[in-house]
């Protein structure tokens, strides 16, 4: 099983809808949980993180975390053609850092 | 400028050279990571280290490749002998780590694709 697991996609949205990324994880040790955004040929860029239960919010993303189903999600508001890329999620544990293998977002004008 | 820089940012090499790799972190942290990305795929770990020590490597990591990072500031990862299986995007990101910080943001260098002809 893999450590982290996402719909590779891809997605796609009108511009100004939200779009809705999701992701799992196996080990219930995981402590913290990341968003990245990756343009084609760039490195990851931190959006967000998260490690309690619940939302947090920041600007037009919330991340949600729910640690009982082992599920992270990533809510983008208004989304825009720049937010078009692929979203990568991380969890820590254990002193390092485990991807997924990211979703694919097209922001359609 | 003081996010993590990586250098070169591109490298072509023929099978059989060396090649080595630089990164800089963000000069406060003390942990740094190197990661090997291939298309379609995320960051896949390589080895880390915290200061100068080299703490963790990875099982899939093959003999030919060695990291270093000298009095705990920027880092080198070389890989011997290239194969054109090690064509990928190389990865460095730096981390503060403490035992009162349980969420260790960690931020990525621009990268250094490498290509193996």
């Amino acid at each position: 099983q893999k450590e982290v697991e996402q719909n590779s996609g891809p997605l796609s949205v009108p511009e100004g809808a939200i779009a809705s990324l999701n992701c799992t994880y196996s080990d219930r040790g995981s402590q913290s949980f990341f968003w990245y955004r990756q343009y084609s040929g760039k490195s990851p860029e931190l959006i967000m993180f998260i490690y309690s239960n619940g939302d947090k919010e920041d600007g037009r993303f919330t991340a949600q975390l729910n640690k009982a189903s082992q599920y992270v999600s990533l809510l983008i508001r208004d989304s825009q053609p720049s937010d078009s890329a692929t979203y990568l999620c991380a969890v820590y544990r254990g002193n390092q850092f485990y991807f997924g293998t990211g979703t694919s977002l097209t922001v359609i004008p | 400028d003081t996010g993590v820089s990586q250098d070169p940012r591109h490298k072509i090499t023929k099978r059989g050279q060396n090649v080595t790799f630089r990164c800089d972190p963000i000069s406060e942290h003390n942990r740094l990571y190197w990661y090997r990305q291939t298309l379609g795929q995320g960051p896949e770990f390589l080895t880390y280290f915290q200061n100068e020590a080299q703490l963790e490597k990875s099982r899939l990591l093959s003999d030919r490749f060695s990291a270093e990072r000298p009095k705990g500031s920027f880092s080198t990862l070389e890989i011997q002998r290239t194969e054109q299986g090690d064509s990928a995007m190389y990865l460095c990101a730096s981390t503060l780590s403490g035992t009162a910080l349980i969420y260790n943001e960690q931020f990525f260098g621009p990268g250094t694709r490498l290509t193996v002809l």
